[in-house]
């Protein structure tokens, strides 16, 4: 059973880095893009990046310059930092997999509350 | 970047109707190898996002076929037919076309 779950700190202090886990099963990191979307009450839904299933990195320019996605494959993980956090990046912060032959989302997480407050 | 366009915030309907959800891109999602690279989504409380639709009118594994994507170029449309309780919830257009991908603003189905 395919299953992502994200795990973050809830609230992060204005300026502060922002880590987030997503923890997968049901499936290997190797053969999708893991993607991070998050939802805001500003801007909706937006589409901040992936890793592609040879561990490479695209990301929205958008975020590029403070956003950083990596894995662990041998832990079926997924990780997002994002650095100098502003209160606007108050949100829910998904993890969503994304079949490369057709750049499907088939699967998301419940998403990871983030309030930026200090 | 691509910009979706879902003119309604909300629809009412009651069980047992159709009803129909617009997007309008900014540019044609129609690629070089003949498929649109639109895909529909569907959230409700609670539960985790889920794909309904993808290049524009094909169900994923398990949606119901009330489901209808339908359109081309800039213009899509997800019809569902004999509206069910159960699909009252937020749907949102995405495409995956150019990067950045890009969502509209969401459409939030309710009862009447």
């Amino acid at each position: 059973q395919v299953q992502l779950k994200e795990t973050g700190p809830g609230l992060v202090q204005p300026t502060q880095t922002l880590s987030i886990t997503c923890t997968v099963s049901g499936f290997s990191l190797t053969s999708y893009y893991m993607q991070w979307v998050r939802q805001t009450p500003g801007k909706g839904l937006e589409w901040m990046g992936f890793i592609r299933s040879g561990g490479s990195t695209e990301y929205n320019s958008e975020f590029k310059s403070r956003l950083s996605i990596s894995r662990d494959t041998s832990k079926n993980q997924v990780f997002l930092k994002m650095n100098s956090l502003k209160t606007e990046d108050t949100g829910v912060y998904y993890c969503a997999r994304l079949r490369c032959y057709d750049y499907v989302m088939d699967a998301w997480g419940q998403g990871a509350s983030v309030t930026v407050s200090s | 970047q691509i910009t979706l366009t879902q003119q309604a915030e909300s629809l009412w309907v009651s069980p047992g109707e159709k009803v129909s959800i617009t997007c309008r891109a900014s540019q044609s999602l129609l690629y070089t190898d003949g498929k649109h690279y639109l895909s529909w989504y569907q959230q409700r409380p609670g539960q985790t996002t889920k794909a309904l639709i993808y290049h524009a009118s094909i169900r994923t594994d398990g949606v119901p076929t009330r489901f209808i994507g339908s359109g081309s170029g800039t213009e899509f449309t997800l019809s569902i037919e004999d509206v069910q309780p159960e699909d009252i919830a937020l749907y949102y257009c995405l495409q995956t076309l150019k990067k950045p991908y890009t969502f509209g603003a969401g459409t939030k189905l309710e009862l009447k």
